[in-house]
């Protein structure tokens, strides 16, 4: 059983681009959540998904930020208009069906450089 | 607001010997607990869940307390390993009840020396 699947590893944008971050669940999950890691700090709640529905966005910053998990295909986390802050790894985590959230397994991350 | 707190220097212990880290919260009453693993460029590893109402889990040479009063959880390794060197994370749930949505305390890194 394949774990938790994030591409790219390694993401390099200018200032002014769009940066997506890919992430594909666990088989049989159908919960995804986004957590970004700055460095030296800890990982911070981003954004709850289910199969095409936004759960819970309080972590996200109001603005060049957003995310979906449509019925087929990957998680996807978007960001327009990258600035040097947003230089971090950005990590995806999965859980399975409702009922079973309490544990949650993290993919290897994407690490975003915003030159 | 709710806070985690992880001692943020670095633990250093011998090959053999139990390592203890602290994880405390303040503001908070969670329903669970968790602990993870992460090494450097790599993403957390979950490692154990303790429930408010269990005062002790254990899971191999693995051992966590769950002090809802002193609002505190200890994660104990015993006979550590050079391979257990890593930054540990303590975990809560956060939100509307069973959303997922975790908060994370800022981590300890244990360093076993051989």
């Amino acid at each position: 059983n394949a774990g938790v699947m994030q591409n790219p590893r390694h993401l390099v944008r200018r200032r002014g681009q769009e940066a997506r971050l890919r992430c594909s669940p666990m088989k049989g999950h159908s919960h995804v959540y986004w957590y970004r890691q700055l460095p030296e700090e800890g990982l911070k709640f981003m954004v709850y998904l289910q199969k095409e529905n936004i759960i819970d966005e309080s972590g996200m910053p109001k603005e060049r930020f957003s995310a979906e998990f449509p019925k087929e295909g990957p998680s996807i986390l978007r960001i327009q208009q990258v600035v040097r802050g947003d230089s971090a790894a950005y990590f995806c985590a999965s859980s399975p069906p409702s009922g079973n959230t309490d544990t949650q397994y993290f993919g290897p991350g994407t690490r975003l450089t915003v030159l | 607001s709710q806070k985690i707190e992880q001692n943020s220097e670095a633990l250093n212990i011998q090959e053999g010997k139990t390592a203890t880290l602290t994880c405390n919260y303040t503001n908070y009453s969670p329903a669970y607990l968790q602990w993870y693993r992460q090494d450097p460029g790599r993403g957390p590893v979950f490692l154990l869940l303790i429930r408010e109402n269990e005062k002790e889990k254990r899971k191999e040479r693995l051992k966590v307390t769950f002090d809802t009063t002193l609002k505190q959880s200890l994660f104990h390794i015993t006979a550590s390993q050079p391979a257990d060197s890593a930054t540990y994370l303590c975990a809560l749930p956060t939100g509307s009840s069973n959303t997922g949505k975790l908060i994370f305390g800022q981590g300890t890194t244990l360093q076993v020396k051989p």
